[in-house]
């Protein structure tokens, strides 16, 4: 257990339709970061954030965004979705923002299957 | 912007024998780390390394840093069925933000 919290772990959802996906860092951690992983792909860097402000965007779509709360905990929202949306979402964790010496901690992601 | 590189994709390899995946950046790294994930779970981090030349062994793994810190290798000896998994390798530059490469999916036949 990484101590990194996602919920759903799975979802089915139609397309054009919106979801978000919650995390909840590890303790301590002030960093967030979102990954998409799609079948035989690897992790797709999509966004991170560091106490409450983005820090680093990757490949993300204009129809996702994310923030994270003063609590720390994140939330991903995917709106207008496509059968390509379809893929693992994981939430990660760390005390910094940058590397090096910066551990990442994942959780268990959360399966996003679109109709 | 910095592409880390890993090959192979995939590899198959009888158990008891050894395994290799390599890494290769564009760009200089200033700390490269890998991470393990097991079929239907989530990436575990490993290992970083940082000094140019570095060599560091975790039992039968053995991670290596190049001496110009753009290439890196994990190197298994004498594969259990316990080591299948998919093996990504992570490098962060002048950036400091981790990019991930495409990883190597490890199958060890009994």
């Amino acid at each position: 257990d990484s101590g990194v919290t996602q919920t759903p772990k799975h979802l089915i959802t139609a397309t054009g339709q919106r979801v978000t996906l919650r995390c909840s860092p590890r303790s301590g951690d002030l960093s967030v970061y979102w990954y998409q992983q799609s079948l035989d792909q690897g992790l797709q860097f999509l966004i991170q954030y560091y106490n409450g402000e983005e820090r680093a965007k990757g490949n993300i779509l204009e129809r996702f965004s994310a923030q994270q709360f003063p609590d720390l905990h994140s939330e991903l929202n995917l709106s207008s979705l496509e059968l390509g949306d379809s893929a693992l979402y994981f939430c990660a964790s760390s005390v910094l923002d940058r590397m090096p010496g910066n551990t990442i901690y994942f959780g268990e992601g959360s399966w996003l299957t679109v109709v | 912007g910095q592409q880390v590189m890993q090959i192979p994709q995939y590899q198959h390899v009888q158990e008891g024998e050894d395994f290799t995946t390599y890494c290769n950046s564009s760009t200089t790294l200033s700390n490269i780390q890998w991470y393990k994930q097991r079929p239907g779970g989530h990436p575990v981090f490993l290992i970083q390394l940082v000094k140019s030349g570095e060599v560091k062994k975790q039992k039968r793994l053995t991670f290596q840093f190049g001496e110009a810190k753009k290439n890196s290798s994990l190197h298994i000896t004498a594969t259990q069925t316990t080591d299948v998994g998919t093996y990504f390798c992570a490098g962060s530059g002048s950036a400091r933000q981790l990019t991930f490469g495409s990883g190597t999916q490890l199958t060890v036949l009994p």
